[in-house]
Formats: structure tokens, sequence, C-alpha cells
């Protein structure tokens, strides 16, 4: 079956660094997404990794390991706007989104 | 400004009533979606079309049903609405099938 594991809930400090980790078993891969949802809002679009590696933008990266089917999320120089789910989505063989309860991060001054 | 819109916002339904959720994107995109998001679970895929014309059935499509007459709207409609279709439904929309999707603001469906 296909599987998304995240933890479900995190705290941090504001000012400090985070990393969300993500371990996915998919039908097929084609790339993983992270997505930021604020409560009561929609999810909205963070990164996007398909080849092995970091990618970094601004405050945020996100890592890919297509042989360990593990991403994480780094978020740095913490803000109290950064309190908010974070989703972890792989992409699969049907190129259908595959979505994970999403860790719940806390964000304490 | 260019994006997705959903309507209603929220809405409390009787049981037994039929309710279509309306989706309009102005972006042009192929390929639409939607998602029902339940407390502590993961956003779940109901139906999607891949582009105009065209619809196919997602993880939970029982009790709902889409059309794509046209590239920039994807209805959902609910033929008899039960208490387990309580939920938030989100619709999204993307370039292509493997491209970001994006998601619009909501609908919080309440079924008594």
């Amino acid at each position: 079956g296909q599987n998304i594991d995240q933890p479900t809930e995190m705290t941090a400090t504001e000012g400090a660094i985070v990393q969300i980790n993500c371990t996915y078993q998919t039908s097929g891969f084609n790339g993983l997404f992270w997505y930021q949802q604020h409560a009561g809002e929609a999810p909205t679009f963070l990164s996007y990794n398909v080849l092995d590696g970091l990618e970094e933008k601004g405050r945020f990266s996100s890592f890919l390991s297509r042989s360990k089917g593990y991403s994480y999320l780094l978020l740095k120089e913490l803000q109290m706007k950064d309190s908010a789910s974070y989703l972890c989505a792989p992409l699969d063989s049907n190129y259908q989104l595959i979505w994970g309860a999403g860790t719940k991060l806390i964000i304490k001054p | 400004i260019a994006g997705i819109t959903q309507a209603p916002t929220s809405q409390i339904l009787a049981a037994g009533r039929r309710m279509t959720l309306r989706c309009t994107q102005d972006m042009r995109h192929n390929a639409m979606y939607w998602y029902r998001q339940d407390l502590g679970l993961g956003l779940r895929l109901i139906h999607y079309s891949n582009t105009a014309g065209t619809t196919g059935k997602g993880e939970v499509p029982d009790g709902y049903s889409v059309s794509r007459a046209n590239t920039d709207d994807f209805p959902l409609t609910l033929a008899s609405a039960v208490p387990s279709q309580t939920s938030v439904y989100f619709c999204a929309s993307s370039e292509t099938a493997e491209e970001t999707q994006y998601f619009g603001p909501g609908t919080r469906l309440l079924v008594l």
C-alpha cells in the first residue's frame, strides 16, 4: 500500500531551526511536494523535489533521497507566522498526490 | 486576480438533500481535483479531471459526482447528503497532472 509517515506535532522556538522528516512508500514516484497549511486555510505550495539532493528557497529548504524514500523540510530563522501544519505529498505513478496527515508545528517565543 | 474560487464558503445541509459545490479557476489549468479533509486525516482525493471532458475517481468517490464541461469549472455534487460527508472540501488545479497543485479556499460543509 501507499503510506506517508510524518511526526504528528513538533515544537520549536522563534529564531531557531527545525527539520520536519517524512518517509514514504508509493506505487511509483514522480517527485515530492511540501505544502504549508495554516489552521482554517487551504494548503499552499512550498517546494518540489524530483531529484536527490537539497533545494533551497529562502528560509525553507527541502531534501530528497529517493533510494531511502525520505524527505525533510528545513525551516530556518523561525517566525511566529511559521506556526502551521506542513504536509509531505509524493506524486505516485498515476500522477496523484499521496497525502499524510501532516506535521503541526508550534512556534514558541 | 488569477486563482481558484469556491462557493459556498460554508453550508449547513439536511441529510438527504442534494448539494453542488462550485469550483472555478482562471489559470487555464488542464487538471482539476476535489479533496476532502477531515480532522486528523490527510487530504483524500474524491474525483479528478486531467482535461476538460474527462473525469476519474479518486480514493473516496462514493456519494459524489463531478463533471468537466469546460476548462474553468469543476462542480462537485452530493446526490443525497449523509452526515459522514461533513468535511472541508478543497478544489485544486494544476497546469498538468504532474505539476504543482494550487488550492481554492475551501467549502466547510455540515450535514445534519
